[in-house]
């Protein structure tokens, strides 16, 4: 049973493009977060909700815009992509919406722009 | 905010070595240390955390020590084997927050 499953795994698309990563988790925990990742392997947080509500919104370009439908879903949608939009993209959750519980991860979505 | 630092950022040793990877933090009200393994193709996965309540945390092979007055916890990975090798994340966090500050990753290679 995969805990926080992600899709797709991959996505190749044209600069400009408007895509979608999905999110769902079947933890039963409060918390979602997106992460991304870039290519030195550095994690940076860029949203997180608890419960469905945005907690977490770091200085990310407005074209990314998170949306959770219940607190088992947590998606991303991301319009007119860019080059330096490549990067692997991880969702995770965490139990509650404080700092001191483990966040558990998805395996991710390789998001190449062409 | 909170800053995490991690070192190195490569490590290679021979099966059957120890492996130390560490991190220091800068604010004093973090409380909450995991470590993350991630391997190719996946996403982190936590292997081990520790409160700021102790001093020391081990599951079999694997170790973390925390040191609240300088502000730096380690990783330590006795026996190692070549699936050990990965990429390595500490990260810091505070009870009343809401994220976790994570350092910049060790790439580990377990040398057969």
């Amino acid at each position: 049973d995969t805990a926080v499953s992600q899709t797709p795994k991959y996505l190749v698309t044209q600069m400009g493009n408007d895509k979608s990563i999905k999110c769902e988790q079947n933890l039963g925990h409060d918390t979602m977060y997106w992460y991304k990742q870039d290519s030195k392997k550095f994690l940076k947080i860029m949203f997180s909700y608890n419960n469905k509500e945005l907690i977490i919104n770091e200085t990310v370009p407005n074209r990314f815009s998170p949306k959770s439908p219940d607190k088992a879903h947590l998606n991303l949608h991301i319009n007119s992509l860019e080059l330096g939009d490549s990067a692997v993209y991880f969702c995770a959750s965490s139990e509650g919406g404080r700092g001191n519980q483990p966040q558990h991860f998805g395996d991710g979505t390789r998001l190449s722009i062409l | 905010g909170e800053n995490v630092e991690q070192h190195p950022s490569t490590l290679s040793v021979q099966e059957g070595d120890s492996a130390v990877i560490k991190c220091t933090y800068s604010d004093s009200a973090s409380n909450y240390f995991p470590w993350y393994k991630q391997e190719l193709g996946k996403g982190p996965q936590l292997i081990i955390d520790i409160r700021s309540n102790v001093g020391e945390k081990k599951d079999q092979r694997i170790a973390v020590t925390l040191n609240k007055t300088a502000k730096h916890f380690s990783l330590h990975i006795t026996e190692t084997q070549p699936e050990d090798s990965a990429v390595y994340f500490c990260a810091a966090s505070h009870y009343t927050g809401n994220q976790f500050y994570f350092g910049t990753g060790t790439s580990l290679t377990v040398i057969p």
